[in-house]
C-alpha cells in the first residue's frame, strides 16, 4: 500500500502568511495527488486535483506542486476563513490513501 | 447541479451489518463514467478510503475492510449502497459517498455509532 505522510499535523499562523504543507507518498504516484479542505461538520472540498490544479471556484492563493514523491499545498495569504483540516490524497494506487491531515489555525 | 446524500441508519449493534444508501441527484449513474465512493472518518481521527465502485458494478476495496464491505449500484433507484458486516466499536465514524476518482463532489456525511 501506498501510504502518504503529511506534516505538519498542525500549524498556527497569521492572517496574511504563507503556509505550506508537504506529503511524501511511499512511492512514486507521478502527479495522482489531490489536496482538500475539511470544516468541521462539511463534507470535504476538493481544492486541488493532479497536484497542481485548481478545482473550479477555489480562490487563487490556494496552490499545489510536486510530482513523483514530494508534494506540497500553498496558501499564499492566509484568511480568517481558511482555518480547517487539510489533507493530501492519492489515487494512483488501490488503495486510496490520505496523509493524516494538518489543523490549521490562525493566531 | 449534482448532489450526493448518504441515508441508513445511526446507530447499529456490534455484530451487526451496516447498509448505507448514497442517493445521487443532478445526473444518472448509468449514464455517467465515474467512480463512487465511500470514504470514512472516525471520531477525532482522519480519513479512511473504504472503496469505490463503477457504474457497471465493478469494485475495488480497501484491503483493511475487504472482507467485511460490499458495495453495489441500483441504476433503477439512482443510488449505490454500502454494506460492512461484523461491526465493532472501531467502525463508529462518519460516512461520507463522493463522486469521482478525484472525489470531487461528496455527500454531507452520515454518523454511524456502533454500540449496544
Amino acid at each position: 500500500d501506498v501510504q502518504m505522510t503529511q506534516s505538519p499535523s498542525s500549524l498556527s499562523a497569521s492572517v496574511g502568511d504563507r503556509v505550506t504543507i508537504t506529503c511524501q507518498a511511499s512511492q512514486d504516484i507521478s502527479n495522482y495527488v489531490n489536496w482538500f479542505q475539511h470544516k468541521p461538520g462539511k463534507a470535504p472540498k476538493l481544492l486541488i486535483y493532479d497536484a497542481s490544479n485548481l478545482d473550479a471556484g477555489v480562490p487563487s492563493r490556494f496552490s499545489g506542486s510536486g510530482f513523483g514523491t514530494e508534494f506540497s499545498f500553498t496558501i499564499s495569504s492566509l484568511q480568517p476563513e481558511d482555518v480547517a483540516t487539510y489533507y493530501c490524497h492519492q489515487y494512483d494506487h488501490i488503495p486510496q490513501a490520505f496523509g493524516q491531515g494538518t489543523k490549521l489555525e490562525i493566531k | 447541479q449534482v448532489q450526493l446524500q448518504e441515508s441508513g441508519p445511526g446507530l447499529v449493534k456490534p455484530s451487526q451489518t451496516l447498509s448505507l444508501t448514497c442517493s445521487v441527484t443532478g445526473d444518472s449513474i448509468s449514464r455517467a463514467t465515474y467512480y463512487w465512493n465511500w470514504v470514512r472518518q472516525p471520531a477525532g481521527k482522519g480519513l479512511e478510503w473504504i472503496g469505490r465502485l463503477y457504474s457497471t458494478g465493478r469494485a475495488s476495496y480497501n484491503p483493511s475492510l475487504k472482507s467485511r464491505v460490499t458495495m453495489s449500484v441500483d441504476t433503477s433507484k439512482n443510488h449505490f449502497s454500502l454494506n460492512l458486516t461484523t461491526l465493532t466499536a472501531a467502525d463508529t465514524a462518519v460516512y461520507f459517498c463522493a463522486r469521482g476518482i478525484q472525489l470531487s463532489i461528496w455527500g454531507q456525511g452520515i454518523l454511524v455509532t456502533v454500540s449496544s
